[in-house]
């Protein structure tokens, strides 16, 4: 997916440690997010940034931190991690008005020991 | 009551058969709608937008219903290819835009 670029794709970590996962994308929106995927809840918006130099909460950002590089990049952090935080984490882009659809990084894949 | 609500399925059919979902959405403020398809283990994808008046996409056919509150997609000549997750996403009006997704409706299409 060249739009919306996510990495590390794959991560394993142990109770505690702290890690940031980084969101780049090159389709020029003003807009970015990050969700994370668990089986049977859907999608849960975490952290939003409707334009560079903003940032929200979303649905659940207790044990998260996030950073609006430039218009970009949007890195979203685990201080302290924990095993209820393993899931799948998207990042998508998008204009933040209310028709223009999202665009989705292709995950990243976190485990938490 | 979630603000979008989606049967989860799954949905098992032959190919070729015919198979349509729906959505429904709780506020009555919602502006744009969107279906996304997403494949196991996959990021969700932009299938299409739907409008007042519906609209066609080859055998993919979306429509609203302002009235009561719920969008739906139509898919026709199913193939093995269809067999996905279809997400809803609801954006309401008012500033925040930020999409409320359903948990999204499984569709299994078998030989």
């Amino acid at each position: 997916n060249a739009g919306v670029t996510q990495t590390p794709k794959f991560q394993v970590l142990k109770t505690g440690q702290s890690m940031t996962l980084q969101c780049a994308q090159d389709m020029n929106h003003n807009s970015m997010y990050w969700y994370r995927q668990d089986p049977g809840m859907g999608l849960r918006l975490i952290y939003y940034s409707a334009s560079e130099g903003t940032t929200d909460k979303g649905e659940v950002p207790n044990g998260y931190n996030v950073s609006r590089l430039n218009k970009r990049e949007f890195s979203l952090r685990l201080e302290s991690a924990a095993p209820s935080q393993t899931s799948v984490y998207f990042c998508a882009t998008g204009q933040h008005s209310s028709n223009q659809p999202q665009h989705f990084g292709d995950g990243t894949r976190l485990s938490i020991l | 009551r979630k603000e979008v609500e989606q049967d989860p399925g799954p949905f098992n059919v032959p190919e070729g058969a015919t198979v349509a979902f729906n959505c429904t959405y709780s506020n009555s403020a919602s502006q744009s709608f969107f279906w996304y398809r997403q494949d196991c283990r996959k990021e969700p994808k932009l299938l299409m937008s739907v409008y007042s008046s519906g609209n066609e996409d080859g055998r993919f056919t979306a429509q609203l219903n302002r009235a009561s509150q719920y969008i739906s997609l139509l898919i026709r000549d199913s193939k093995l290819s269809d067999s996905a997750t279809y997400l809803c996403v609801v954006i309401q009006s008012g500033g925040s835009y930020i999409p409320t997704f359903g948990r999204g409706t499984s569709l299994i299409v078998h030989p």
